[in-house]
């Protein structure tokens, strides 16, 4: 298995624009979940799915951001419009049992 | 409200010393504990893991000590080596399948 394949691997984008991060899990695996890190605060959990059904999403900081996962193989974390402070590196982790969490390699963000 | 406190936040250890990072948490439904360790450029790893039935877990030169009275939990990584210079992640869970991480520790260890 290839792991959790996430595209971008590096996005540089102006502020007000509209960015799209992209997730594929792996196959078999029914728990989804986005996080973002930065120096300051850490890793920060912004939403997860079970079996493609967004269970919290209390993490999302505002309504500029967005995740879907329209099936198994697929979600999408979208921030519009995009903001400097939004600059970080977002994970896409997924799991087939509790804790068994494996990480995509990350999608470096800036915001300028 | 960090759930989960993570010390120190960095660590300089000496190759052949051994690197202790500890956490400590409130939560008394948690019941997984998992390490995790992160490479420059690279997502976060599974390390080791333990569950509060037990007070230790050797993998390797890895060990998770568990303090279930304290709710303290630590990772030794004994003859450190300078591959193991990375950033070290504590987490923990209850019931949903949800991960909450320490803050993490930078490890360097030195030749």
């Amino acid at each position: 298995d290839a792991g959790v394949i996430q595209s971008p691997r590096h996005e540089v984008t102006e502020m007000g624009q509209e960015v799209t991060l992209r997730c594929k899990p792996i196959s078999g695996h029914d728990y989804l979940f986005w996080y973002r890190q930065t120096m300051m605060r850490g890793l920060e959990l912004l939403i997860y799915f079970n079996n493609n059904v967004p269970i919290d999403d209390s993490g999302m900081p505002e309504d500029r951001f967005s995740a879907k996962m329209p099936n198994a193989s697929f979600s999408t974390l979208k921030i519009q419009p995009s903001e400097p402070r939004d600059s970080a590196v977002y994970f896409c982790a997924s799991s087939l049992w509790r804790g068994g969490y494996t990480f995509g390699s990350g999608t470096r963000l800036t915001v300028v | 409200q960090q759930q989960v406190k993570q010390s120190p936040q960095s660590l300089i250890v000496q190759k052949g010393g051994i690197s202790i990072i500890n956490c400590a948490y409130e939560n008394t439904a948690f019941d997984y504990f998992p390490w995790y360790q992160q490479f420059p450029g690279k997502g976060p790893a599974l390390l080791i893991a333990i569950r509060p039935d037990v007070s230790e877990k050797k993998e390797g030169r890895f060990t998770i000590s568990f303090n279930k009275s304290a709710k303290q939990f630590s990772l030794h990584i004994m003859d450190s080596q300078p591959g193991d210079s990375a950033t070290y992640f504590c987490a923990a869970s209850a019931g949903a399948n949800n991960l909450f991480f320490g803050t993490g520790t930078r490890l360097t260890v030195i030749p």
